[in-house]
């Protein structure tokens, strides 16, 4: 199994800041990469796929990048409602695994 | 508009056996895999395994494999997740996803259930 890492596990910042999530692969899986997010007592939600397209309806301050074994989701202001959970998935092979999360909080 | 619509929360003993349901609608039910997740309580997302409807073709994730039965009837868009035994460690909620794709080459779940909460406690 490809093995997803996500750092941080959480981080605190304020609503306009600019906060990055760093996702690792433990192989190289191209752009085979989504983003997913999770509110409190919601399903997790598509964000990106294929590393860095945004999926429809997903606010253009959400972005991702990366190739290859390392990528990135970078939230340019963060809004109120983007307190939530994030998770990187590998799509290159099954089972497609997920990483184990990053808490975004309220600082 | 794609929905997903899953069965209601579950509480068994262990030993038991136990089957989910995930209604899908608004678009061909066939035509789409439908992927199981796991989510314990306050862990991160487990990928669990996948079905196509239109022919049963299952996938499972080697942590799974034995331990869980994914089907589908495809007759009524309907997929299932099923324990013939349960253990206390199965208690979590579970979410049933649509496997969609982009350029026949980048796979995504676009669509989710509500979940389906599952508690075993003797």
């Amino acid at each position: 199994d490809i093995q997803m890492t996500q750092s941080p596990s959480s981080l605190s910042a304020s609503v306009g800041d600019s906060v990055t999530i760093t996702c690792r692969a433990s192989q190289t899986i191209s752009n085979y990469l989504n983003w997913y997010q999770q509110k409190p007592g919601n399903a997790p939600e598509l964000l990106i796929y294929a590393a860095s397209s945004l999926q429809s309806g997903v606010p253009s301050r959400f972005s991702g990048s990366g190739s290859g074994t390392d990528f990135t989701l970078t939230i340019s202001s963060l809004q109120p409602e983007d307190f939530a959970t994030y998770y990187c998935q590998q799509s290159l092979s099954a089972p497609r695994t997920f990483g184990q999360g990053t808490k975004v909080e309220i600082k | 508009e794609v929905q997903l619509v899953q069965s209601g929360a579950e509480v068994k003993k262990p030993g038991e056996s136990l089957k989910i349901s995930c209604k899908g609608s608004g678009y061909r039910f066939s035509n789409y895999w439908i992927g199981w997740v796991r989510q314990m309580p306050g862990k991160g997302l487990e990928w669990m395994g996948i079905i196509y409807p239109g022919d049963s073709d299952t996938k499972y994730s080697p942590s799974f494999q034995g331990q869980v039965t994914i089907s589908a009837d495809k007759f009524n868009n309907i997929a299932y997740l099923q324990w013939s035994s349960l253990k206390a460690s199965d208690s979590a909620m579970y979410y049933c996803a649509r496997k969609n794709y982009y350029s026949s080459g980048w796979y995504f779940f676009d669509s989710w259930g509500q979940g389906t909460l599952v508690t075993v406690s003797s």
